[in-house]
């Protein structure tokens, strides 16, 4: 079964720093998702990626998916308070059938100090 | 465009009773899926349902099973609840036809068992 392996497991930045984080997948990518959660509440939507190189933008989120390393990065530039949470990259668990099942990683925790 | 919905937002039950979380799915999706989050956990699969049938399953044993309804609203039911099931569980739904569509997350039922 796929894994998805995210580094760092948590983070603490000041306010107006930069910051990466990567998701690692054991299996072929099909699909990648980057979700936001707040603590104990339901997952928000960030961006899907499909294709190898690819790389979409939104405000100051920034998410590439390099296929050959089975690797996406999620980068924010000059990090706000709003930007704290739980940061989930998903992946397409069943890479032909269509079946939308996610496997998820474990998270990593973003705290942005002012 | 109404969002996902959960309802209960929490639950406390005890060992051995049975749960009923229901969920309605965002306008124009058939597609809905359960997942089952721990505490600093990312999200694991539990079922999907497609046009009231299952539609692909993780590894959760009988106990916890489920129902869609022609408006394509969901339930998850869990029987002989154990103090392991205590979670947040969270619904997700998808548009049909699109392949990769994105899933689009409720806020979650915050399940405690005692």
């Amino acid at each position: 079964s796929q894994e998805l392996e995210q580094s760092p497991q948590s983070l603490i930045v000041q306010e107006g720093k930069n910051l990466t984080i990567n998701c690692t997948s054991s299996k072929t990518l099909y699909g990648l998702y980057w979700y936001k959660q707040k603590y104990g509440e339901g997952l928000i939507f960030l961006m899907m990626l499909q294709k190898g190189g690819e790389e979409k933008s939104h405000e100051k989120i920034t998410a590439k998916l390099d296929e050959k390393k089975q690797q996406s990065s999620l980068h924010i530039t000059a990090s706000q308070p709003s930007h704290a949470g739980i940061y989930l990259c998903g992946a397409d668990s069943d890479g032909d059938t269509g079946r939308r099942a996610l496997t998820f990683g474990s998270g990593t925790r973003l705290q942005v100090q002012p | 465009e109404t969002g996902v919905t959960q309802s209960p937002t929490h639950l406390i039950k005890t060992r051995g009773q049975q749960v009923t979380l229901r969920c309605s799915s965002q306008s124009g999706h058939n597609t809905v899926s359960w997942y089952q989050q721990a505490l600093g956990q990312g999200p694991q699969f539990i079922f999907q349902y497609y046009r009231e049938e299952e539609n692909g399953r993780g590894n959760f044993p009988p106990r916890f099973s489920g129902l869609q309804f022609p408006n394509y609203s969901s339930e998850l039911n869990v029987n002989a609840l154990e103090l392991d099931d205590s979670a947040l569980y969270l619904c997700a739904s998808s548009s049909p036809g699109a392949w990769r569509e994105t899933q689009y997350f409720g806020p979650g039922t915050r399940l405690l068992v005692l």
